[in-house]
């Protein structure tokens, strides 16, 4: 079993909608939760880092982790056709730096 | 720009030769990070360095690989004896390594997309 699960996708949905991208997994001592996004041919970039339980929003983007079921979310309100990209979940231990376990991957589209 | 640069950002090359893959960290990032990502997989951890030391390699997946940071900012990734199952990209990243700060926020390279043949 990985230590992260993410469903691969691909999803495709129109623009203006509501987004749900999600990862469980398997070490409760991860402590520290992020969202990165990866277009075509690009690295991934940060869109949203948490720590521990709880919600954390910035603009569009909300990030929600629940500790007591391993499971991490993010939601994209409005989303828009630029928001089409893979999105992969992150996880790790220590607040420094440290090794970062990815997910494999959401492939996302908006359709306009 | 001032971001992470890898070279080269495509190379070819045949089985069982060795390859080097060079990375440039972004000016004053003490971590830097290399992973590998295959076609439709998340990035897969292999090393990270602080400094010039390498805190962790147990990503590593065997003695063809390594990887040196000399003098605590460019890093070079060695594949000896490569195989097909090595073709990959090779996503190097940089740090601020900040105690108790936001953490988790690595700058990625765009790649080095290797393919053995």
């Amino acid at each position: 079993q990985k230590e992260v699960e993410q469903d691969p996708g691909p999803l495709s949905v129109p623009e203006g909608a509501i987004v749900s991208l999600n990862c469980t997994y398997s070490n409760s001592a991860f402590q520290y939760f992020m969202w990165y996004r990866q277009y075509s041919r690009k690295g991934p970039e940060l869109l949203m880092y948490t720590y521990s339980s709880g919600n954390k929003e910035d603009g569009r983007f909300t990030a929600q982790v629940d500790k007591s079921s391993k499971y991490i979310s993010l939601f994209i309100r409005d989303s828009q056709p630029s928001d089409s990209a893979t999105y992969l979940c992150a996880m790790s231990w220590y607040s420094s730096a440290s090794k970062i376990i990815f997910g494999s991957g959401t492939r996302l589209s908006i359709r306009p | 720009g001032a971001g992470v640069s890898q070279t080269p950002s495509n190379k070819v090359t045949e089985k069982g030769k060795y390859v080097e893959l060079r990375c440039d960290p972004i000016s004053g990032h003490t971590a830097l990070y290399w992973y590998r990502q295959s076609l439709g997989q998340g990035p897969e951890f292999l090393i990270y360095f602080q400094g010039t030391g390498a805190a962790d390699d147990s990503g590593l997946p065997n003695d063809r690989f390594f990887a040196v940071r000399p003098e605590g900012s460019v890093s070079t990734l060695k594949i000896q004896r490569t195989e097909r199952g090595d073709s990959a990209v090779y996503l190097c990243a940089s740090s601020l390594n900040l105690a108790g700060g936001p953490s988790g926020e690595l700058f990625f390279g765009e790649g080095s997309r290797l393919t053995v043949l």
